[in-house]
């Protein structure tokens, strides 16, 4: 079976400094991960994917994420975060056997503070 | 608008009683998804449609809950007898994709619904 886990509740950075939210997946199988984030009282807005190709996945609103397969990780990382990046971050992977089923992490809530 | 639009938006019931939540996907995607989600955790998957096919129903609770989407497009999310325990946002999703290939598209999330029995 897949899944997923965001080992921090929540992370707290300063404006302008490095952001880093952990993801480490378990799947048989090719992995297939996202990142998505969930503003308050807001669906979830998709931010990045990684299928295949470069270990290095950008996406929307300056964010990127390193996939590792040795390590089975999926880091979510931003050079100089924002006070508006405060959020709830979720990774996901795609169960590869139900081809439209994301398992989710638990959320990963962002503080960052002026 | 362009985005996944579910309604209502709150639906507060007498437990018992069946509720209908609905899901309009953006237009021309293929795939639609149902999930429920509670407080202080991720989404936990229900089912998904391909056009009007029901793939994949494993994340369904019990007989109570059931989805249909007849026509490929508008889908129905119908929770009958409702208990206590039913209580989350549950939040649909649509994603381009086609029956028979890795469905590999990001889904877009619509705003939920958010669910009370009283």
């Amino acid at each position: 079976a897949q899944s997923v886990a965001q080992p921090e509740d929540q992370v707290n950075v300063a404006e302008g400094n490095p952001l880093t939210v952990k993801c480490t997946y378990s799947v048989s199988g090719n992995p297939y991960l996202f990142w998505y984030v969930q503003y308050p009282n807001r669906g979830l807005q998709f931010l990045l994917k990684y299928i295949t190709g470069d270990n290095l996945v950008k996406g929307s609103y300056g964010f990127e994420a390193e996939f590792n397969k040795s390590q089975t990780s999926f880091h979510l990382k931003k050079p100089s975060a924002l006070v508006s990046d405060s959020a709830l971050y979720f990774c996901a992977v795609r169960d590869p056997d139900s081809w439209g089923k994301l398992q989710f992490g638990a959320g990963t809530q962002v503080v960052v503070t002026p | 608008g362009a985005g996944v639009s579910q309604s209502p938006r709150y639906k507060v019931t007498k437990r018992g009683q069946d509720v209908a939540l609905r899901c309009d996907p953006i237009s021309g995607h293929v795939s639609l998804y149902w999930y429920r989600q509670a407080l202080g955790q991720g989404p936990e998957f229900l089912t998904y449609f391909n056009y009007e096919a029901q793939q994949d129903k494993s994340g369904l609770p019990n007989d109570r809950f059931s989805a249909e989407r007849p026509e490929g497009s508008i889908s129905t999310l119908t929770i009958q007898r409702t208990e206590q325990r039913d209580s989350a946002m549950y939040r649909c999703a649509s994603s381009l994709g086609s029956p028979g290939h890795p469905n590999n598209q990001p889904q877009h999330f619509g705003d939920g619904t958010r669910l009370s029995i009283l």
